[in-house]
């Protein structure tokens, strides 16, 4: 099925540092969600974006609504090692409610002390 | 808060049996999504309902069929199990419109491993 670009693919921080991750698309989305998945667990919602332009912030972490409606963006601040997971960015089309999902392919995040 | 709910969360399968996932969803929330994660995916989407109908559809195998309960719990019921149906299935459910939430956004549960032998 579509997938979104995410990208990096994965990556290694020291703890402390910041991070920044970025998903793109082809297609107009008119909700895009970040989540973290732990190994064997659930996706976690982290933050939802609803609006072109919207800056959303949730403690450490940041995540803007490209104003093209076609991509996205999550920062997070002062890494810390329960910060490591996979973080996937998810889109929502403009149309109906009750729609599935739009996962990009991930993000693999590993913080070293 | 409440979270989704998903039972079991582990279940080992022989090849051609048949399997039953539960998901019970935020209470409030009207819509149940399910989707399947392989190893190194990410979740590919196989079926929601809206008020206990069918809303939209996805990879979902002809094996596999699904359906939402008046209390708005969702099952999906796999047959003649495949190998290549080990997998964590994941149930999802978004609210009606409540405190200025939108109807979209997707709360997961902790999923269930299936594991198909």
């Amino acid at each position: 099925g579509q997938q979104l670009n995410q990208s990096p693919q994965s990556m290694f921080i020291q703890e402390g540092e910041d991070v920044s991750m970025n998903c793109t698309s082809s297609s107009i989305f008119n909700t895009w969600l970040w989540y973290k998945q732990d190994p064997g667990e659930g996706p976690v919602l982290l933050i939802a974006l609803y609006k072109a332009g919207e800056l959303t912030s949730n403690g450490r972490l940041t995540a803007q609504f490209g104003i093209t409606r076609k991509d996205s963006f999550l920062n997070i601040s002062a890494s810390i090692p329960s910060d490591v997971g996979i973080y996937f960015c998810a889109g929502l089309p403009l149309t109906g409610t009750a729609s599935k999902l739009t996962f990009g392919t991930g993000t693999r995040l590993q913080v070293t002390l | 808060a409440a979270g989704v709910i998903q039972s079991p969360r582990h279940l080992i399968k022989e090849k051609r049996e048949t399997a039953t996932l539960k998901c019970y969803p935020i209470p409030r929330h009207d819509t149940v999504y399910w989707y399947q994660q392989g190893p190194g995916q990410d979740p590919q989407f196989l079926i929601s309902f809206y008020e206990k109908m069918q809303s939209d559809k996805g990879s979902i195998p002809d094996r596999f069929s699904a359906q939402q309960f008046s209390d708005y719990h969702s099952e999906l019921n796999m047959s003649s199990l495949e190998l290549g149906d080990s997998a964590l299935y994941f149930c999802a459910s978004s609210p009606e419109i409540y405190r200025g939430l939108r109807t979209d956004t997707q709360y997961f549960g902790p999923g269930t491993r299936l594991t198909v032998l």
